[in-house]
């Protein structure tokens, strides 16, 4: 199947610094990946939609300007999190779909980044 | 509007017991339902999807489109089957997202 990779998986930073977390997508490629938010013991929230070469699009009430995605190639997205507060720790995690997943739409998963904001 | 709902948080049964993890979905359109599973500390993966029409470690989903659900059954749980469960809907185009439900969590006691 196809992976999916994150790193970091974990960071920690102090307030007003940025963060920056990638997704990888290993053995496909990728033409759309997607951010997600987790808090704890909640379901996932879309972030926003990243296709490879263009501007991501956002969900409503997410910050572009907070949360900026790059998607420079059909293997790397990345997600960095400007001027970061504590109200910004939470679970990141990705998702890739493209050649790889045939003529369906599925997406397949990285492990997440959990990020802590001091 | 498009909303998935998975009405319980928590489901807890014994093992060997039948299982049945309810999902309901709004969504104007044909969309594509899944359910997806996170084992502790896993990533989420794909447990299923409607079109697929498979038996996936014994689990299986029904869409019925005139009661808008699409319910994962499994006849007799087992404890590694003890996981969040998600439902989720897209619509039919691969770069469509994915809208989730909040999640169940199953415990699968033995």
């Amino acid at each position: 199947g196809a992976v999916v990779s994150q790193h970091p998986s974990r960071v920690i930073c102090k307030s007003g610094t940025s963060v920056k977390i990638e997704c990888r997508s290993l053995d496909f490629q990728a033409t759309t990946m997607f951010w997600y938010r987790q808090f704890p013991k909640q379901s996932l929230m879309l972030m926003a939609t990243s296709n490879e070469g263009s501007k991501a699009t956002y969900e409503q009430g997410v910050e572009k300007d907070k949360f900026l995605i790059n998607h420079a190639s059909l293997t790397l997205s990345t997600l960095t999190v400007t001027s970061a507060h504590p109200e910004d720790s939470s679970f990141y995690i990705c998702s890739a779909t493209g050649v790889l997943a045939g003529v369906t739409n599925e997406q397949f998963f990285g492990p997440g980044t959990r990020l802590t904001v001091l | 509007a498009q909303r998935v709902t998975q009405p319980e948080k928590l489901l807890s049964v014994f093992k060997g017991a039948p299982v049945e993890l309810k999902c309901n979905y709004s969504y104007s359109g044909s969309p594509e339902l899944f359910w997806y599973v996170q084992y502790s500390r896993q990533r989420l993966q794909l447990l299923l999807r409607h079109i697929s029409r498979e038996s996936i470690k014994g689990f299986t989903a029904d869409l019925n489109k005139g009661e808008t659900s699409f319910h994962l059954k499994k006849p007799f749980a087992q404890e590694e089957d003890s996981a969040m469960y998600y439902c989720a809907l897209s619509g039919s185009y691969n770069t469509d997202k994915l809208i989730f439900g909040t999640g169940t969590r199953l415990q699968v006691f033995p």
